[in-house]
């Protein structure tokens, strides 16, 4: 049964570095791309990046160098971090796993995590 | 970057009617096009990949098509368990993927 949770700490100060944790089951990182996905009030859902199978990332560059993606594979998780943040990131965090066969869909997606930047 | 530009903003359908909402793309995204619906404070969930193609599970009263720029979602037959809010999803060019700004379809 696959599923994905989201991990993280609702309440992060601006300019602070925000950590999320997918942890996944059912299934292995190392056949699928792995996908956040945020939804703020202010743009509605965005595509962050992605980790392929083989380890490699991309990002939208409207982060610019503010965000990374990391995985640890023997303990089935995924990581985001992000700096700098700002208010506007306020919003809800998702992890999401691609369809088998095609990269850029999501099939399956976490519950997703809360997080509100303020002071 | 794609820009996806998606219509209606809002939609308010009566229980049984036929429904489509639009994705417009920036240029061509060569069916490369997911749709999503997304309930009330829980996950999007995959509708239509490539296009026209019906995730396992999903209702067969949704369906999806389009080529080039222009594609739609079409629901033959609202039912209650429809309403929410539905997004589409270019896969053709990256980074980034881009999603559209969402349609909110409510029961008359």
């Amino acid at each position: 049964q696959v599923q994905l949770k989201e991990t993280g700490p609702g309440l992060v100060q601006p300019t602070q570095t925000l950590s999320i944790t997918c942890t996944v089951s059912g299934f292995s990182l190392t056949s699928y791309y792995m996908q956040w996905v945020r939804q703020t009030p202010g743009k509605g859902l965005e595509w962050m990046g992605f980790i392929r199978s083989g380890g490699s990332t991309e990002y939208n560059s409207e982060f610019k160098s503010r965000l990374s993606i990391s995985r640890d594979t023997s303990k089935n998780q995924v990581f985001l971090k992000m700096n700098s943040l700002k208010t506007e990131d306020t919003g809800v965090y998702y992890c999401a796993r691609s369809l088998p066969g095609y990269n850029y869909y999501f099939d399956y997606w976490g519950q997703g995590v809360m997080v509100t930047v303020s002071s | 970057d794609i820009q996806m530009t998606q219509s209606p903003a809002s939609l308010s359908a009566s229980l049984g009617e036929t429904i489509s909402i639009e994705c417009r793309a920036s240029e061509d995204i060569y069916s490369n096009l997911a749709w999503y619906q997304q309930k009330s404070g829980k996950s999007p969930q995959l509708l239509i990949y490539a296009a026209n193609r019906l995730q396992d599970g999903v209702p067969s009263r949704f369906s999806g098509s389009g080529s080039g720029t222009q594609y739609s979602l079409k629901i033959s037959g609202m039912q209650p368990e429809d309403e929410g809010d539905y997004f589409c999803l270019q896969g053709s060019k990256f980074p980034p993927l881009t999603f559209g700004s969402g349609t909110k379809l409510e029961i008359k």
